[in-house]
């Protein structure tokens, strides 16, 4: 199986902050690499798919990159609505495996 | 409006059975692959199975293979996850959600509210 790995676990931010998660795969999964955002109670949503193709109706200040083995989740100027838990998938192989998850909180 | 909505969930004991059915509306629901995904109390998102539109392949996780079942009948809208042998690391809200194909990609872009799967004696 490919392994996803988030960093950090955590994070502690302000609004209007820039902020980069990193998602690190255990293999070359070119761009298959999807961003999900959770909020406590509620169900994920997507942000990214593709590694940098915004999903419909998402904000422009979220933003995507990398490839094969390293990728990216930039928010480019925190939102309060922006603080939840953010979580990488590839879809490269079966199974399609989520990364940990970042957890990003009020600092 | 696309909705998709779990059932089945409860309290089961070690080794015991259960079926979760997801009814979907709003979209052809033979033109999507589909997906469950669960999630432990407190915990992060699980990739568990997944079925094509058709119904003609499906694909689990290490930790399932051999215990559950994703099929769908297409007449019926309906997804299930037919679960055997259950155990108390099967706990966890066990979400359907639709595939998005775009080009190669593919990606969740609709989730269900979940239904809590509990394995305890």
């Amino acid at each position: 199986d490919i392994q996803m790995t988030q960093s950090p676990s955590s994070l502690a931010a302000s609004a209007g902050d820039r902020v980069t998660i990193t998602c690190r795969a255990s293999q070359n999964i070119k761009t298959y690499l999807n961003w999900y955002q959770q909020k406590p109670g509620k169900v994920p949503k997507i942000l990214i798919y593709g590694a940098s193709n915004l999903h419909g109706g998402v904000p422009s200040r979220f933003s995507g990159s990398g490839s094969e083995t390293d990728f990216t989740l930039t928010i480019s100027s925190l939102q309060p609505e922006d603080f939840a838990t953010y979580y990488c998938q590839q879809s490269y192989g079966v199974p399609y495996t989520f990364g940990q998850g970042t957890k990003l909180e009020i600092k | 409006e696309v909705k998709l909505l779990e059932s089945g969930g409860g309290l089961v004991q070690p080794g015991g059975s259960l079926r979760l059915s997801c009814e979907a509306s709003g979209f052809i629901f033979s033109d999507h692959a589909m997906r469950w995904v669960r999630q432990a109390p407190g915990k992060g998102l699980e990739w568990v199975s997944g079925i094509n539109g058709a119904g003609g392949s499906a694909y689990y996780a290490g930790s399932v293979q051999g215990r559950f079942t994703v099929s769908r009948d297409n007449s019926k809208g309906t997804l299930y996850l037919q679960m055997n042998s259950l155990r108390a690391d099967d706990t966890a809200i066990y979400f359907c959600a639709r595939v998005l194909t775009v080009g190669t990609f593919k990606t969740l872009d609709y989730w269900g509210q979940g239904t809590l799967v509990t394995v305890a004696s």
